[in-house]
């Protein structure tokens, strides 16, 4: 069964250090996002790409990074880890055809920034 | 400029009784109305949708119902049970943009038995 896959589910790291949060989907969706979801703010937009080589900036992009070299893959770099980047982070993937299309979101990454 | 705004923020129920989540919208152009359910620790996935030319779909026990011109949606829980339990959101989405959907804020249900 096609899935999305986000890898660590949990993550301990420093201030100033270099985190990426991997996330994978075998849906072969064009269109897929990382979110951060916080009490009282609900799911905020990160960063997004519509295909292969294609990034965009989301809402609170400040401080992250996305690649996209495949269909499958696209990775959520936090350059220097701040404490206010402790969060849940989401991926999600959609096939990107209309806007009756489904986001299909992976498990979490627990990311805590001491 | 919140786009989607989405209440109550948490809403506690008995067993059998009727949960209620309102969401409101600004942008005339949204056409697709879609909810998410998600339990702890899990990812939202798609509960059930709507699109502006209905004023009611239901699936089951969850119902959505939509005011165009007041530009109001709600999702409507019927007999809600302890594994209802949830974080709910709302969301809306338009044809011709980017078919990135704008998230509510959320509501936390929790059903007591």
């Amino acid at each position: 069964d096609a899935e999305i896959t986000q890898s660590p589910r949990h993550k301990i790291t420093e201030t100033g250090r270099q985190v990426t949060l991997a996330c994978h989907q075998t849906w072969n969706h064009n269109n897929m996002f990382w979110y951060r979801q916080d009490l009282g703010h609900g799911l905020r937009l990160i960063h997004y790409s519509y295909g292969v080589h294609d990034t965009n900036k989301g809402e609170v992009s400040d401080g992250y990074s996305v690649s996209r070299s495949n269909t499958e893959d696209l990775p959520l770099t936090l350059e220097s880890a701040a404490s206010s980047q402790t969060s849940v982070y989401f991926c999600a993937s959609m096939r990107g055809d209309s806007s009756t299309d489904t986001q299909y979101f992976g498990p979490g990454t627990r990311l805590t920034v001491l | 400029q919140q786009q989607v705004k989405q209440s109550p923020q948490s809403l506690i129920v008995q067993k059998g009784g009727i949960s209620i989540i309102n969401c409101a919208y600004e942008n005339t152009a949204f056409d697709y109305f879609p909810w998410y359910q998600q339990f702890p620790g899990k990812g939202p996935a798609l509960l059930i949708a709507i699109r502006p030319d209905v004023s009611e779909k239901k699936e089951g026990r969850f119902t959505i119902s939509f005011n165009k011109s007041a530009k109001q949606f709600s999702l409507h829980i019927m007999d809600s049970q302890p594994g209802d339990s949830a974080t709910y959101f709302c969301a809306a989405s338009l044809s011709g943009g980017s078919y990135i959907p704008t998230f509510g804020r959320g509501t936390s249900l929790i059903v007591h038995p």
